[in-house]
């Protein structure tokens, strides 16, 4: 059963645009989500993540927003660039639970200048 | 600030060979270490995890298995590898927050 779900193995955005990750989530006891960046041959890399107890956070070109109603979280990057083009995973977490993290099975984003 | 080291970052080894890949964490005590691989066109898989000397959890049955003999020290072997067991394989660390991963290990079973 996966309990963390990326439907779309692939994007494909212009540079300069928004770019929309999507990811969906089955456990409800889920309570801290996370967006990793992955290249080729190297280690997942933190990039933002959002509490269960807020609807949005941002960093920079990076915002996460949660919706918990709906177990659907999403990742804009704004405005998108080349360098931006890497694997992105969705991961979930109960705090104070098992400490397992739970990976979607990623969206390969492609950022064409 | 905190780092994690895991090597080799590649690795060739034949069928039926044993395997031993480390893994260990700077600048922090009592982490939660973790063990997962990402099979080739497929997600990030966890095997095992630990949140303290000696305490090992395994998520897959397989060919593999873990051990803690110190806090920041973390690592995976195997008896006999087999072909499947290639892929890449990834240490990560957390202490009450983000996972922060190693660079990984590119192993591949001939």
């Amino acid at each position: 059963d996966q309990q963390v779900k990326q439907n779309s193995p692939s994007l494909s955005v212009q540079e300069g645009r928004i770019s929309i990750l999507n990811c969906d989530y089955t456990n409800s006891m889920f309570d801290y989500f996370l967006w990793y960046k992955k290249y080729p041959a190297e280690g997942p890399t933190f990039l933002i993540s959002i509490s269960s107890i807020k609807d949005k956070n941002e960093d920079g070109r990076f915002t996460v927003f949660l919706n918990k109603s709906a177990k659907h979280l999403s990742l804009h990057i704004v405005p998108s660039q080349p360098g931006d083009s890497a694997v992105y995973f969705c991961a979930a977490i109960t705090q104070g639970g098992s400490e397992k993290l739970v990976f979607g099975k990623g969206t390969k984003l492609t950022v064409n200048p | 600030s905190q780092t994690i080291h895991q090597w080799p970052a590649t690795l060739v080894q034949p069928v039926g060979s044993p395997l031993s890949l480390e893994c260990t964490v700077e600048g922090t005590s009592n982490p939660n270490l973790y063990w997962y691989r990402q099979a080739a066109g497929r997600g990030l898989q966890l095997l095992f995890y630990s949140v303290g000397i000696g305490q090992i959890s395994s998520e897959v049955p397989q060919n593999l298995s873990a051990s803690r003999p110190q806090d920041r020290q973390f690592i995976l072997s195997s008896k006999k590898l087999l072909l499947s067991d290639s892929g890449f394989y990834l240490c990560a660390w957390s202490r009450l927050g983000p996972v922060y991963f190693g660079q990984g290990t590119r192993l591949t079973v001939v």
